[in-house]
């Protein structure tokens, strides 16, 4: 079965510095997602991403966040200035088309902000 | 914005047996999807099974099967011959539908304890 990849699989950042996030959908998909869980908690949208753009984002999406997608694989979170909380597991996912098709997730990173 | 609840946050079931997990949502859209997705220890998100709304007929998947009342916006899923293996974490998500780009809205998930 096709793999959405992720690395590193876990990352330790000292606040207030810079991290970016990997990810590698599959080479087919033309949607791709970063959600994040905080530990113990539920699964969250942070933004979604197609032709190059961003089509939706919630509202922990703020201006600390960005996505990119710099060459025809690679898919990028990049916090600027960590903070504690943003201490969680992010997961990227892609998927073929909008809405009737799986979200193939990655394994996540885990990012711990101390 | 889209609401999901699970109001289950553990269940247990023995070996062999079978369980059901339950999930209600909310939406204004008329078509749309609705998944269910397991997280066991190692955190990685698996799909379970998948739903189309304007389909009336009941998905299933092996032991995997559900009972999605549409009216009612109820998505629940059964669990037949209980593996060791499925203890997990279980999150039903809807796809938001609309226009929305795929977004899923998750649950806050069910723990399932599963017996020998």
């Amino acid at each position: 079965e096709p793999e959405v990849t992720q690395t590193p699989s876990h990352q330790v950042t000292q606040m207030g510095q810079e991290v970016i996030l990997h990810c590698v959908p599959i080479s087919n998909h033309l949607y791709f997602y970063w959600y994040r869980q905080i530990l113990g908690q539920k699964v969250e949208f942070l933004v979604s991403f197609y032709n190059n753009e961003i089509s939706e984002k919630s509202e922990i999406f703020d201006d600390q966040f960005s996505v990119e997608r710099p060459d025809g694989s690679n898919f990028t979170l990049k916090i600027r200035s960590t903070k504690l909380e943003d201490s969680a597991m992010y997961f990227c996912a892609s998927s073929e088309t909008r809405d009737r098709d799986r979200a193939f997730f990655g394994q996540g990173t885990r990012l711990t902000v101390v | 914005a889209q609401t999901v609840t699970q109001s289950q946050p553990e269940m247990s079931v023995q070996e062999a047996e079978t369980v059901t997990l339950s999930c209600t949502y909310d939406t204004s859209e008329s078509d749309y999807y609705l998944f269910w997705y397991k997280q066991p220890p190692s955190r990685q998100m698996i799909l379970v099974i998948r739903q189309e709304a304007y389909k009336q007929q009941n998905a299933t998947e092996n032991r995997f099967s559900v009972n999605f009342q549409k009216a009612a916006k109820s998505f629940s899923l059964k669990i037949s011959d209980s593996q060791l293996g499925d203890a997990a974490m279980y999150f039903c998500a809807p796809n938001a539908g609309g226009t929305s780009y795929g977004k899923l809205t998750f649950g806050q998930g069910t723990i399932l304890t599963v017996h020998p």
